[in-house]
């Protein structure tokens, strides 16, 4: 089975940096995603990371320590619109399938 | 525009009633998935088919069922066993089962009960 803790909430202001942190325990592991939900809507993918080290596409960012089973998602340069939750989620073995952490709900302050 | 397109959004279920969710896409994608969402919690897998015909289930498969009969097309049944159906549920799809591509997901419905 697998487990992913994030925290539940976090607050920044406009124009700040955010890390948003996904810890997993899995009995196998093939990489890990985030996704942004905004309120009521459909998940979008954002990143994936199979190996350690950091992804980075635009304002986002991802970093994965399998060492640690560890990693996070970067937000910078915050805008109103990045208000969302955003999921961790874990493939266990080599087919498709995800395991997905509770998600943490991001809220951006002027 | 390709996509992957759910019906009804709201759906509203009586006692005892089983009620069917739609889900069509149209990417030409091999799997699909059906996930269901509490308020405030993460996602769970309900069921998945990597093909036509087939189908395996997920964490929470009880008091659900679906078909595959085309590749375009996993409709999902809420039958009367399942007593909380109350919840947000999201179609998938992704390329393949056993791809690191991305799942692409419908904007969902939302089944209550009456």
């Amino acid at each position: 089975g697998q487990s992913l803790e994030q925290p539940s909430e976090v607050t920044a202001v406009e124009g700040a940096i955010v890390q948003i942190n996904c810890t997993y325990q899995t009995s196998g592991f093939y990489g890990l995603s985030w996704y942004q939900q905004h309120d009521g809507g459909a998940p979008t993918f954002l990143s994936y990371n199979a190996l350690d080290g950091l992804e980075e596409t635009g304002r986002f960012s991802s970093f994965l320590s399998r060492s640690d089973s560890y990693g996070y998602l970067l937000l910078q340069e915050l805008q109103m619109k990045d208000s969302a939750s955003y999921f961790c989620a874990t493939r266990e073995n080599a087919g498709n399938m995800l395991t997905f952490g509770g998600g943490t709900r991001l809220m951006v302050k002027p | 525009d390709g996509g992957i397109t759910q019906s009804p959004k709201y759906l509203f279920r009586k006692e005892g009633q089983n009620v069917t969710l739609s889900c069509e896409q149209n990417l030409n994608h091999d799997a699909m998935y059906w996930y269901r969402q509490d308020p405030g919690q993460g996602l769970r897998l309900i069921y998945y088919s990597q093909i036509v015909n087939d189908f395996q289930k997920g964490d929470i498969a009880e008091g659900y069922s679906v078909s595959r009969e085309k590749k375009e097309s996993f409709p999902l049944t809420v039958t009367s066993a399942q007593k909380n159906p109350t919840a947000f549920y999201l179609c998938a799809s992704s390329m393949g089962v056993t791809s690191r591509q991305p799942q692409h997901f419908g904007d969902g419905t939302r089944l209550s009960i009456l």
